[in-house]
């Protein structure tokens, strides 16, 4: 398994301002991958995280939005840029070790619960 | 696109009652995995299906892979309260990346 953490695990932001959420690995890891999720609703794809280069973006989301740093391979950063009320919602980070293609398991941190007012 | 479709949304049953959880596609998927989820948390893997048709018994919890791998359930025999959580199904994209693509979720409440 893998141990993930996130900081800060909650926030209350104003609109217009951004915030950056940290992932943190307890061990190396080949994939880090970022989702957003309302509360009891499904999680969202935003981006993998690429280490040594720039993200992957899914259809509807973009850098300048949601600029993602990856240094290395246990720590990675989201940040939700020029916020509005409509980026209140749950961010998530997940890793995958690295292992079979169609059975590796993806480990979830908890979780960044993000308010906009 | 790829699409996962979970039924039902919202369940609320007693104690003891058993119940089954659909996810459904008309895409194919190279293996799907069901997570838990509970309140504050991350999700956490329950069960990995990767051969259409297989089935899988993780204690009370039953899961199967359909034959066409587009579908997949969950049954729960005598569901107990530490049961409720919001139940996700997710299918592996294929391709180069081992994107998962997340269902609609199932939340599910077990009454004492």
């Amino acid at each position: 398994s893998a141990v993930i953490s996130q900081k800060p695990s909650r926030d209350i932001c104003q609109r217009g301002t951004s915030l950056t959420i940290q992932c943190q690995v307890d061990s190396q890891v080949t994939m880090m991958f970022w989702y957003r999720q309302q509360p009891g609703q499904s999680l969202t794809l935003i981006a993998t995280a690429n280490q040594g280069s720039e993200a992957t973006y899914e259809s509807g989301f973009v850098i300048d939005k949601f600029p993602i740093s990856r240094p290395n391979l246990t720590f990675s950063t989201l940040t939700v840029s020029n916020m509005s009320p409509e980026d209140s919602s749950i961010y998530l980070c997940s890793v995958e070790r690295g292992g079979h293609k169609y059975t590796d398991t993806q480990y979830f941190g908890p979780g960044t619960r993000l308010t906009v007012l | 696109t790829q699409l996962l479709e979970q039924s039902p949304q919202f369940l609320s049953i007693q104690e003891g009652e058993n119940l089954t959880v659909y996810c459904n596609s008309s895409s194919v998927f190279s293996s799907l995995q069901w997570y838990r989820q509970e309140p504050g948390e991350g999700p956490v893997l329950l069960v990995t299906v990767v051969t259409g048709g297989e089935v899988k018994k993780l204690k009370r919890l039953t899961f199967q892979f359909g034959d066409a791998r587009k579908d997949s359930s969950l049954h729960i025999t005598a569901a107990q309260p530490g049961d409720t959580g919001l139940y996700l199904c997710a299918g592996l994209a294929g391709g180069a990346t081992n994107k998962l693509i997340f269902g609609t979720g199932t939340l599910l409440a077990v009454q004492p």
